[in-house]
């Protein structure tokens, strides 16, 4: 199936710092979206970006399809940015369901 | 006004206990999922329902049935809980899934499983 990898596993920044994170996927994707698992465990869709450039805010996210990676940018960062960040990508099957292969995540402490 | 909900949001009980989780959207999707949580936080699906009938199905043990009363529904029952079943299980949900691209997923807010 799928390999989602995302790096770095771990990141620490002071408030106000950007961070890039990464997602790299093994095959040609029908979805892929980002989320946030904020310290109450609860999993917000930040963006739902198969491919392209999305801006929300402070974050936004590009999506090279035929590069096979995704990339999450965080600007001016919070503490509230606080938690994990989860990178998830469904194969473009034929005949299958839908199926999120999501990646190990980046751990992702804002500091003041 | 919420979109994806599950109750119960904590589920504490003993080993070889029969627990259910429900769910239920109200965003008119006709697909809806559960997904388990271990304690690395690694996520993985477990079902996949489209419109009452089950179209995925990873390898879960036959102690997890799912069941789906209509398409705004999609219940997990568990019987004889072990130790290792203790994880987040969340539900989710999206339009019909044969399109490209895919249509967004939803997800729960998350039923926190404890087996002691």
């Amino acid at each position: 199936g799928i390999q989602v990898e995302q790096s770095p596993p771990d990141l620490i920044l002071q408030e106000g710092a950007n961070s890039t994170l990464r997602c790299n996927f093994s095959d040609s994707v029908n979805n892929l979206q980002w989320f946030h698992q904020n310290p109450w465990g609860q999993l917000i869709n930040l963006f739902y970006i198969p491919s392209g450039t999305k801006q929300n805010g402070r974050l936004s996210a590009t999506t090279v399809a035929t590069e096979r990676y995704s990339l999450l940018y965080i600007s001016s960062s919070q503490t509230t940015d606080s938690g994990v960040y989860f990178c998830a990508a469904q194969p473009i099957l034929t005949g299958g369901g839908n199926k999120l292969t999501f990646g190990t995540g980046t751990q992702l402490k804002v500091e003041l | 006004d919420t979109a994806v909900s599950q109750t119960p949001k904590y589920l504490v009980t003993q080993m070889g206990n029969d627990k259910s989780i429900k769910c239920e959207q109200n965003l008119g999707h006709d697909t809806m999922y559960w997904y388990k949580q271990d304690s690395k936080k690694f996520l993985k699906i477990m079902f996949s329902y489209n419109n009452k009938e089950l179209i995925i199905n990873e390898t879960v043990p036959n102690r997890f049935s799912p069941k789906s009363p209509d398409k705004a529904h999609l219940n997990l029952h568990i019987n004889s809980l072990e130790l290792g079943d203790s994880a987040v299980y969340f539900c989710a949900s999206s339009q019909v899934g044969y399109s490209t691209p895919a249509y967004e997923q939803y997800f729960g807010p998350g039923t926190r499983l404890t087996v002691t």
